[in-house]
């Protein structure tokens, strides 16, 4: 069985642009988390996906947005980037009523 | 607001021995916590996890206590290995409420195993 899938796994961009990362989650699995992993931070949640529906967002401005596609694919967003967006963006995805979590190996975003 | 906090930054132990990580959290909606492993540049990888209903899971090496009355858990690793070397991260989550769905996790401790 295919584990969570992230691409691409690195990404240079200058601050200003914005900037796609995408998720493929466990088959079977409709519920897509994101989060950003900071070494001043740690794992902060960005928000998270189930049917196509944002649940519930974590702490971040606008600029960070994202969506789910109906094959449960999802993608994250960053616009107006700045030098604090470089991050470690994890994606996780989870059974219906599942409590554990699968990450991906993440996508290494850094803003120059 | 930190609601999960693992207090040690860092642990070092010798191969062979009791490896133990804590972890404190302050939110009583949580009812289920989970341990992950992590090695750098890459996703964390779920270790064990315990619900709210038990005091002690255990899988192979790996066992984790929960005192819901101190709101604290620990990660027992018996015997360390050296490729027990990672950082481990404490989560939790609250099955129901406006953060369904939401993990949180602590900082990490950097656990080191020597030979």
């Amino acid at each position: 069985k295919a584990g969570v899938t992230q691409t691409p796994r690195y990404l240079i961009k200058t601050r200003g642009q914005q900037v796609t990362l995408s998720c493929s989650p466990i088959s079977g699995h409709r519920s897509v988390s994101w989060y950003q992993q900071t070494p001043g931070q740690g794992l902060q949640f960005l928000f998270e996906y189930f049917s196509e529906t944002q649940r519930n967002k974590g702490n971040f401005p606008g600029r960070f947005s994202g969506r789910q596609f109906s094959n449960s694919r999802s993608e994250m967003n960053v616009s107006t980037l700045e030098l604090g967006d470089s991050a470690l963006y994890l994606c996780a995805s989870r059974q219906t009523g599942g409590r554990g979590y699968t990450f991906g190996s993440g996508t290494r975003l850094t803003v120059v | 607001d930190q609601q999960v906090k693992q207090n040690s930054p860092s642990l070092s132990v010798q191969e062979g021995r009791i490896s133990i990580l804590n972890c404190d959290y302050t939110n009583s909606m949580f009812d289920y916590f989970l341990w992950y492993k992590k090695y750098p540049a890459e996703g964390p990888t779920f270790l064990i996890s315990i619900s709210s209903i038990k005091d002690k899971n255990e899988d192979g090496r790996f066992t984790v206590f929960l005192n819901k009355s101190a709101k604290h858990l620990s990660l027992h690793i018996v015997p360390s290995q050296p490729g027990d070397s990672a950082v481990y991260f404490c989560a939790a989550s609250a099955g129901r409420g406006s953060t369904l769905g939401r993990l949180y996790f602590g900082r990490g401790t950097q656990l080191t195993v020597w030979p």
